[in-house]
């Protein structure tokens, strides 16, 4: 089975804390993903990466970074978390290139944040 | 510029009857089209896709969708509701090798 692991399903921070999320990928995909999840606006892109140390703002970048240092795994960090960061964050694998655009998205099961 | 729209937020059924999720893209380029499921609590699950083949694709749990170009819509259906279908729904476009764009979702709920 293809698979997409983040590394918590639920999460509880404090406000201002610095805070990673880890998704690590067994499919050799170049791309990575970080979405964010909120009821009512689906799902928005934070940032992705389609190589090693490369990457790419999405719709909402702000207050967060990211980390691709090996092709399986990326990392979304949150540098002083907040309260409007609460939310469900799913990370995302897929094969890159105009000859892969046939080709889904891999989801992880999604983390759960809340910071108090 | 891509965009897709679902055009129901939330939709309600009787278990055993049939489901229509609704969505519209608009697009420059010929697109892929994906509709994900999504339980609580869960990751997104692909159900099908279309991939410039055939225009109706079927895919699991006894869903299937249309493409229909002159319409830009790719409806997903199922004849007949089960509990278990109760569910977040999606309907993703990739137009360009990198990115997908996602509808604002549809929730399923199935009434016993």
């Amino acid at each position: 089975d293809v698979k997409v692991t983040q590394s918590s399903r639920y999460l509880v921070k404090r406000t201002g804390e610095k805070v990673f999320l880890e998704c690590v990928q067994d499919m050799d995909h170049e791309n990575m993903f970080w979405y964010r999840q909120d009821p009512g606006l689906g799902l928005r892109l934070i940032y992705f990466s389609y190589d090693v140390k490369m990457k790419e703002k999405g719709d909402i970048p702000e207050g967060y970074s990211v980390s691709r240092e090996k092709k399986e795994r990326f990392s979304l960090i949150l540098e002083s978390a907040s309260t409007n960061q609460t939310s469900m964050y799913l990370c995302a694998s897929s094969l890159s290139g105009t000859g892969a655009l046939n080709t889904e998205a891999f989801f992880g099961q999604g983390t759960r944040l809340t910071v108090v | 510029a891509q965009s897709v729209t679902q055009l129901d937020s939330h939709v309600s059924v009787s278990e055993g009857t049939p489901v229509l999720l609704r969505c519209n893209y608009s697009s420059s380029y010929s697109p892929s089209l994906f509709w994900y499921v999504q339980h609580p609590n869960k990751g997104l699950q692909l159900l099908l896709k279309y991939t410039s083949a055939a225009t109706l694709v079927k895919g699991i749990n006894g869903f299937e969708a249309e493409f229909k170009k002159s319409e830009t819509s790719f409806h997903l259906t199922k004849p007949s509701a089960h509990m278990s279908d109760a569910a977040e729904y999606f309907c993703v476009v990739r137009i360009t090798g990198n990115q997908f764009y996602f509808g604002t979702g549809t929730s399923l709920t199935v009434i016993p």
